[in-house]
């Protein structure tokens, strides 16, 4: 299983330009998730989703965009790109049990936007 | 006051120390508490994790979770260089949505 697997790994961006972020898992995990990581600052979530067709805002939607259309795909868009979204950007996927509740990540992908 | 806290750090210890890394918390209705590894300029990546109270080991790694507490450890035994990194402590449970929960991370660095 190559687990969750996220493109590009980097990208620069302008600002005022629009870009689509990858994820794709094969373990086939109903939940899946957005992150965004700033330095010091953790892991803030942006999109989650709980199945194919069905998305949810987390913390910071802001700026971003998702879509479900199959459960190993869960692309974030970013339409308007502006220096507040320089970050690193990880996708996770969820596996739940009755006495296990664990998310894989994605390597991620490094964005700056100029 | 934040879901979970944790020490942001740094830590360095020489290597062969044994390391504790704690986060707290104050949402009763976590059970499912994890411990993620991320490496400078890669992903979290899945340590241990424990369900409910108790203790779980796993080679030189140990997770302790003490709900009355409100607190979580993880000890790691004779540390190693390859053990620098950062851990970030996350929770989630049956009743609080589909959200995790995550520390902001403690740096580790092991001294050769």
């Amino acid at each position: 299983n190559a687990g969750v697997t996220q493109t590009p790994k980097f990208r620069i961006l302008k600002i005022g330009q629009s870009m689509t972020l990858q994820c794709t898992q094969d373990m086939n995990h109903n939940y899946m998730y957005w992150y965004r990581q700033d330095p010091g600052m953790g892991l803030k979530l942006i999109y989650y989703s709980v199945g194919a067709g069905i998305t949810d805002k987390g913390e910071v939607p802001n700026g971003y965009n998702v879509s479900r259309s199959t459960t190993e795909d869960f692309p974030l868009r970013l339409e308007l790109a502006a220096p507040s979204q320089t970050s690193v950007y990880f996708c996770a996927s969820r596996e739940s049990g009755v006495v296990s509740d664990t998310q894989y990540f994605g390597p991620g992908t490094r964005l700056t936007v100029l | 006051q934040k879901e979970v806290e944790q020490d942001p750090g740094p830590l360095s210890v020489p290597e062969g120390a044994i390391v504790s890394l704690n986060c707290t918390y104050s949402n009763s209705a976590f059970q499912y508490f994890m411990w993620y590894r991320q490496y400078s300029r890669k992903g979290p990546e899945l340590l241990m994790y424990t369900y409910s109270s108790g203790n779980k080991e796993d080679g030189r790694f140990t997770a302790q979770v003490d709900k009355s507490s409100k607190y979580i450890s993880l000890f790691i035994r004779d540390s190693q260089p390859s053990d620098s990194a950062t851990y970030l402590c996350a929770m989630s449970g049956p009743n609080t949505g589909n959200q995790f929960y995550f520390g902001t991370g403690t740096s580790l660095t092991v001294i050769p």
